[in-house]
């Protein structure tokens, strides 16, 4: 069974750097995307980017001068970075899982169960 | 960026109702549209994929329709469980992007 877990600091200072990670098992890395999603509380959902089981990277151009998502294959694992933070980065971060599976087939299908990021002094 | 935009933004209705949410796309996004299920303090859990398909696992009562720019999550007989808020998004091009979500309550 496929599971990924998120893990970092819950509290973050205003123009710091938001640092995440998660850790998946019970499958390859090969052949998907592995994506960071964000929900500010009571809101909807943010897709910040994602990163390629080759490496390669995509943003949401909304985030991009501040994102960077990196894989770490050897210890089934990507993280996020997000700098220069304020109150408006607040939300609950998740990892995913995106599937391709031919035809119009590409959805999230494992999630991680989610970790709440406060950004106060 | 394709805007996702869902109505209604919140719906009550009881246990046996027929419901059916609608989520339209700025442009053509083909089939490439989710529907996810969301309850309090979860993560959001794919229900159908590619418009049309059912996620497995996921009851029979769940059913999506649509192509290009309109799209419906139809479920045929609400059971208690079905109570939380759903969100379509479309996976046709990056940024992926997410409808506001429809919150479904118990009238």
């Amino acid at each position: 069974q496929v599971h990924l877990q998120e893990s970092g600091p819950g509290l973050v200072k205003p123009s710091e750097t938001l640092s995440l990670t998660c850790t998946f098992s019970g499958d390859s890395i090969n052949y998907y995307y592995w994506s960071w999603i964000r929900q500010p509380p009571g809101m909807g959902l943010e897709w910040i980017g994602y990163v390629h089981h080759s490496g390669s990277t995509t943003y949401n151009p909304s985030l991009k001068s501040r994102v960077t998502i990196s894989l770490e294959t050897s210890k089934s694992q990507f993280s996020l970075q997000l700098t220069s933070v304020t109150a408006a980065d607040t939300a609950v971060y998740y990892c995913s899982r995106e599937r391709y599976c031919g035809g119009y087939c590409r959805h999230f299908d494992y999630w991680g169960q989610g970790a709440l990021v406060t950004v106060s002094s | 960026d394709i805007q996702m935009t869902q109505s209604p933004s919140s719906l009550s209705a009881s246990v046996g109702d027929r419901v059916t949410i609608t989520c339209r796309a700025s442009q053509s996004i083909s089939s490439y549209l989710n529907w996810y299920q969301q309850k309090p303090g979860k993560a959001p859990k794919v229900l159908i994929y590619a418009a049309s398909t059912l996620q497995s696992g996921v009851p029979s009562r769940f059913s999506g329709s649509g192509s290009g720019t309109d799209f419906t999550l139809t479920i045929s007989s609400l059971q208690p469980e079905d109570f939380a808020t759903y969100f379509c998004q479309q996976t046709h091009l990056t940024p992926r992007t997410f409808g506001q979500g429809t919150r479904l309550e118990i009238k």
